[in-house]
């Protein structure tokens, strides 16, 4: 069974900080991961994806993962934060089944 | 193309009433998902259908809930009977193709609020 460990639920960064929100998964077969991002009030946008290939993945409004096999993780990282990323940002995994699991969610505060 | 449409954006119910949320898939996709998310969780996998068959249905609620795609018209989730526990966001998600790998495109959401 699939499933995704999002560690933190709340992440306070300062604007123009690095940010990082960590992702943890469990699958028995190799993954596809996703992250995400849950605007107030409105429905998911997906952010990145990783199927196959480079494992390091770059995404929407200078949003990265990398894909770490050996340490089971799918990690999202951002140089410089802004105003504007304050949001809930969400990991997720599948595989070929179609089912996709999610994690429970990462508030991004940004501090001023 | 317009994106993933779902209505109401908010529902109000009383105990015991019936709730009916409709999605209307991205134009050209046949792969439609429910998903449902309570306060400080995540989204919990309801159903997946294609059009006029349940594909896998493994995180619907035995009783009062059924969903339904019709060959025409858009999906529809219903919640007979509701009580305050099925107060939630639904999303509705949709895929062009059945493919694990392949992105939803989700919806805005219904808010359902049972009184």
């Amino acid at each position: 069974a699939q499933s995704v460990t999002q560690l933190g639920s709340h992440v306070s960064v300062s604007e123009g900080a690095l940010v990082l929100l960590r992702c943890n998964y469990s699958s028995s077969v190799p993954p596809y991961l996703f992250w995400y991002v849950q605007y107030p009030n409105q429905g998911l946008q997906l952010l990145l994806k990783y199927t196959t290939g480079a494992t390091l993945v770059k995404g929407i409004n200078g949003f990265e993962a990398e894909f770490k096999k050996s340490e089971t993780s799918f990690h999202l990282t951002k140089p410089s934060a802004h105003m504007s990323d304050a949001a809930e940002y969400f990991c997720a995994v599948s595989n070929r089944d179609d089912k996709i699991i999610f994690g429970k969610g990462t508030r991004l505060h940004i501090l001023p | 193309n317009a994106g993933v449409m779902q209505n109401p954006r908010h529902l109000v119910r009383r105990r015991g009433q019936e709730a009916r949320l409709r999605c209307s898939p991205m134009k050209g996709h046949s792969h439609v998902y429910w998903y449902r998310q309570l306060p400080e969780e995540g989204l919990k996998f309801m159903v997946y259908l294609q059009k006029e068959n349940i594909i896998d249905e493994s995180g619907m609620p035995k009783e009062r809930f059924s969903a339904e795609f019709p060959k025409e018209g858009p999906s529809i989730l219903r919640i007979q009977q509701v009580v305050r526990g099925d107060s939630a966001a639904y999303f509705c998600a949709s895929s062009p193709f059945s493919k694990g790998q392949e992105t939803q495109y989700f919806g805005p959401g219904t808010r359902l609020l049972v009184l």
